[in-house]
This record gives structure tokens, C-alpha cells and sequence, in this order.
């Protein structure tokens, strides 16, 4: 059975960068035709859509974030990173990774990890 | 805000029907973009409960339900029991947004 467990700093100052893994196992990250994801969750409030990376590499980030988003696959480690750039305390979020599966031509998410709460402040 | 617009809370008693609506617009839902929902307990990780409006992952109880019709969607909760406390989120997608977009999230109390 697929697990994502995320790891990362929990705390960033402002202006500087967040940085996130998420490790899977129980399966390869390369393997079969996925959307690697994040998605943020700020405290007591709804889901936002950060981005993902297809099995093909290719990346898609939430217009909103674009600018100041990466995420990665290292193959080697089976892992995937983020990295946000410039945080404010709106940055401040549970961060989730997630699997993005693709069936009737849509994506939908599915295991997610348990989520690493990101504080941002001086 | 979110594009896709959830009621904050809906409530009702053991054994009764509530329903969470997810409402969209002619980008999202009513271009044809399928709808999920996902269930969060309290303090864990969201959790799917329906794809692609209407299909239940294995393990996922027949009592729940979704439809979706025009600009948009439905989950439907029968015989509501204590455990089925929790906030539910829809998910779609929008293109014009050109990104994936989630409702406000509804919570569902059982009184």
C-alpha cells in the first residue's frame, strides 16, 4: 500500500525559502502514469492546489504561486520536494503531498500524507 | 474565496439525509469537469470518498453519494451517523483558471 510522508522545516522566517520532501513507499514514484502533488491547508481554513509534476516531468503550478513554486522528483530517493520562495505569513500552512490519479480525463488525489505544519514567522 | 462555493456547516440527526452542495460556473463544473469530495476528520489528512461525482473507492460506505448536474454538484449523506463528523471538500478543475480548485470546505455536524 502507497505512503507519503512528508519532512521539512517547520518554521521559515519571512522572505526566505520553504523547503519540503515528501517520501513515498510502499511503490516508486516513477512508476505508472501519476501527478505528484502539493496541496496547503492554512490553519482552520480550506484546501489550495499548489502544484504537481507529471511522470513525464513536466510541472503545473497554481497561477497564483507560479513565480515562487519548484517541485521536484529525485528517483533515486523515491522522494518529492518543494521549495517556495519569498514566504510570508500567509505561506503559513499544513502542507500535504499527495498522489494525483488520472481516470475519465480528470485528476483526483489519493493516498495523501499526513501533512508538516509550516510557520511562517520572524 | 473559493470558485467553487460549499455552505459552511450543514447538521442533522443520527439516521437522517444531509446533503453539501458545490456550486461552479460555466470554467469548472459547467464545462464538464468531474467533481470529488473528500472527507477530513478532525486533526487527519483529507481523505477521498468519491471520484469522478459519483464512484466510491473500495472500503468507502454506499451511504454516500454524489450527483452532479449544470454548474454543479452534490454529496449526499443517508442514515448520517456520529462518526461522519467532519469537514467535506469538493474538487474540480477550472480552465480558465488553469489550475485545480477545491470548495470552502463544509462542516457536518451530527446532532
Amino acid at each position: 500500500q502507497l505512503q507519503l510522508q512528508e519532512s521539512g522545516t517547520g518554521h521559515v522566517k519571512p522572505s526566505q525559502t520553504l523547503s519540503l520532501n515528501c517520501a513515498v513507499s510502499g511503490g516508486f514514484i516513477h512508476h505508472g502514469s501519476y501527478a505528484w502533488t502539493w496541496i496547503r491547508q492554512p490553519p482552520g481554513k480550506g484546501l489550495e492546489w499548489v502544484g504537481y509534476i507529471y511522470h513525464s516531468g513536466s510541472t503545473y503550478y497554481n497561477p497564483s504561486l507560479k513565480s515562487r513554486v519548484t517541485i521536484s522528483v529525485d528517483k533515486t530517493r523515491n522522494r518529492l520536494s518543494l521549495n517556495l520562495t519569498a514566504v510570508t505569513a500567509a505561506d503559513t500552512a499544513v502542507y500535504y503531498c499527495a498522489r494525483g490519479i488520472y481516470s475519465y480525463g480528470y485528476w483526483w488525489f489519493d493516498p495523501w500524507g499526513q501533512g508538516i505544519l509550516v510557520t511562517v514567522s520572524s | 474565496q473559493s470558485v467553487l462555493t460549499q455552505p459552511p456547516s450543514v447538521s442533522g440527526a443520527p439516521g437522517q439525509r444531509v446533503t453539501i452542495s458545490c456550486t461552479g460556473n460555466i470554467s469548472n463544473i459547467g464545462a464538464g469537469f468531474d467533481v470529488h469530495w473528500y472527507q477530513q476528520l478532525p486533526g487527519t489528512a483529507p481523505k477521498v470518498l468519491i471520484h469522478n461525482y459519483n464512484t466510491r473507492p473500495s472500503g468507502v460506505p454506499d451511504r454516500f453519494s454524489g450527483s452532479q448536474s449544470g454548474t454543479s454538484a452534490s454529496l449526499a449523506i443517508t442514515g448520517l451517523r456520529a462518526e461522519d463528523e467532519a469537514d467535506y471538500y469538493c474538487q474540480s478543475f477550472d480552465r480558465s483558471l488553469s489550475a485545480v480548485i477545491f470548495g470552502g470546505g463544509t462542516k457536518v455536524t451530527v446532532l
